[in-house]
């Protein structure tokens, strides 16, 4: 079955740590993307990625690291910088020619 | 920057009934739009997408509409049922990114 994961499905940090949330597709899609969701604030862009090795900031992207080293594989580090990070996460993906985006199941981050 | 709205953010609606749903863009330069739908706690599913020539496009019950002069896209569900409670966003394509609404809320009650 083709799609996007993301693991884990929830996540409980502590103040002053990094976490990192993974992110794998296996769609064969060039582009991957990070957003978050807040309630009521709908979703905002963290950092996106057109081709391995390359990414770039969202509108959000303080407190926040990527990588891009395999074309499957955009993992998101939440670092201790980053002042509000309980929200939920979500991964996707986009297909080639049409643009259609396809999203992840998402990661909810709890910080105790 | 652009600015996408959805309104209302919750309705509710009784089972049989067509929804419409309204999305409305500040920026009329856009690649395509795409509908969501999310359950809570999961992620988004796509639902339709209209590239920025095409005027609607269709999917079993769903029929999505754009005009992209007005900055305006509508969701029609034809005789709606209790499963397609749920919350619906409206996202606009520019350019590499997507902007989102904040989604209307939908209840259909049996």
């Amino acid at each position: 079955d083709g799609g996007i994961t993301q693991s884990p499905k929830y996540l409980f940090r502590k103040e002053g740590q990094n976490v990192t949330l993974s992110c794998e597709q296996n769609l064969n899609h060039d582009a991957m993307y990070w957003y978050r969701q807040d309630p009521g604030q709908g979703l905002r862009l963290i950092y996106y990625s057109q081709i391995v090795n390359d990414f770039q900031k969202g509108d959000i992207a303080e407190g926040y690291s990527v990588s891009r080293e395999k074309k499957e594989s955009f993992p998101l580090t939440v670092t201790s910088a980053q002042k509000n990070p309980t929200a939920f996460y979500l991964c996707a993906s986009t297909i080639g020619g049409s643009n259609e985006q396809f999203f992840g199941p998402g990661t909810r981050l709890t910080v105790l | 920057k652009q600015e996408v709205t959805q309104i209302p953010a919750a309705l509710s609606v009784p089972e049989g009934e067509n929804l419409v749903l309204n999305c409305s863009f500040t920026d009329s330069a856009i690649y395509n739009l795409q509908w969501f739908r999310q359950d809570p706690g999961k992620g988004l599913t796509s639902l339709l997408l209209i590239q920025s020539s095409q005027r609607e496009q269709t999917s079993g019950r769903l029929n999505a509409s754009l005009d992209k002069s007005s900055g305006r896209s509508t969701l029609y569900i034809a005789a709606s049922q209790p499963g397609d409670s749920a919350t619906y966003l409206c996202a606009v394509r520019g350019n590499n990114r997507l902007a989102f609404g904040k989604g209307n809320q939908v209840v259909v009650i049996p």
